[in-house]
């Protein structure tokens, strides 16, 4: 079965600082595509950054970038120069192959501190 | 501009009363899908739809139903609310590309 897995429910980090956030998947398909989203307070669900399986690059989004390590199946949002206003629940999701239903984790809270 | 909207923001319901709610997208989509979100669980997938008229089932529709008369429109109906059906519920539209997917801003239920 599809899943993905976020092994942190919370982090901290200061201000101006990197910060890794993990998460590994589970699947057996060849073609998948790979999310993170952005949750703020209100709610909404903001599109960070994206990964297709096929993406020999790692995909980048200004200070957003993607560490994915197909072989090792993970596929790491990195937030590089923190700033206040990036303290949210992050969570990464899969796009099931040739079809548009996501999987989600469960999430992570990062909280940014002067 | 790509466009998710969902009828309320927050909602207050009682147990055993019929709940209706709505989604729109303004971008000729077919695809739309309706996710619960609960602490610790992450969004899970109650019910999509592909075409007008068409639902299927995701993985936790038990208490829920849904409707698309129209391609814009995707209704999520609680037949018979129950408190377990407070949680944050967010409706989605994936865009054309392999890389999309637009969410509305979602819709905190409390059921009393």
């Amino acid at each position: 079965a599809q899943k993905i897995t976020q092994t942190q429910p919370g982090m901290f980090v200061q201000e101006k600082e990197a910060v890794t956030l993990d998460c590994t998947y589970d699947t057996s398909d060849q073609s998948y595509g790979l999310f993170w989203y952005k949750q703020p307070s209100s709610g909404e669900m903001i599109f960070l950054i994206y990964q297709g399986s096929y993406d020999e690059q790692n995909a980048t989004e200004g200070r957003y970038s993607l560490n994915f390590q197909k072989a090792r199946k993970s596929a790491n949002l990195v937030i590089s120069a923190s700033q206040l206003g990036d303290s949210a629940m992050y969570f990464c999701a899969m796009r099931e192959a040739n079809t548009d239903k996501l999987i989600f984790g469960t999430g992570t809270r990062l909280q940014v501190f002067p | 501009d790509v466009k998710v909207t969902q009828s309320s923001r927050y909602l207050v319901k009682r147990t055993g009363e019929k709940v209706f709610l709505e989604c729109v997208q303004d971008m000729d989509h077919e695809n739309m899908f309706w996710y619960r979100q609960d602490p610790g669980l992450g969004l899970r997938l109650i019910y999509f739809s592909y075409d007008v008229k068409m639902k299927e089932k995701g993985d936790i529709p038990e208490g829920y139903s849904v409707s698309r008369e129209k391609k814009e429109r995707f209704s999520l109906i609680l037949e018979s609310a129950s408190t377990n059906q407070t949680s944050m519920y967010l409706c989605a539209s994936p865009g054309r590309g392999a890389d999309t997917q637009y969410f509305g801003p979602g819709t905190r239920l409390t059921v009393l």
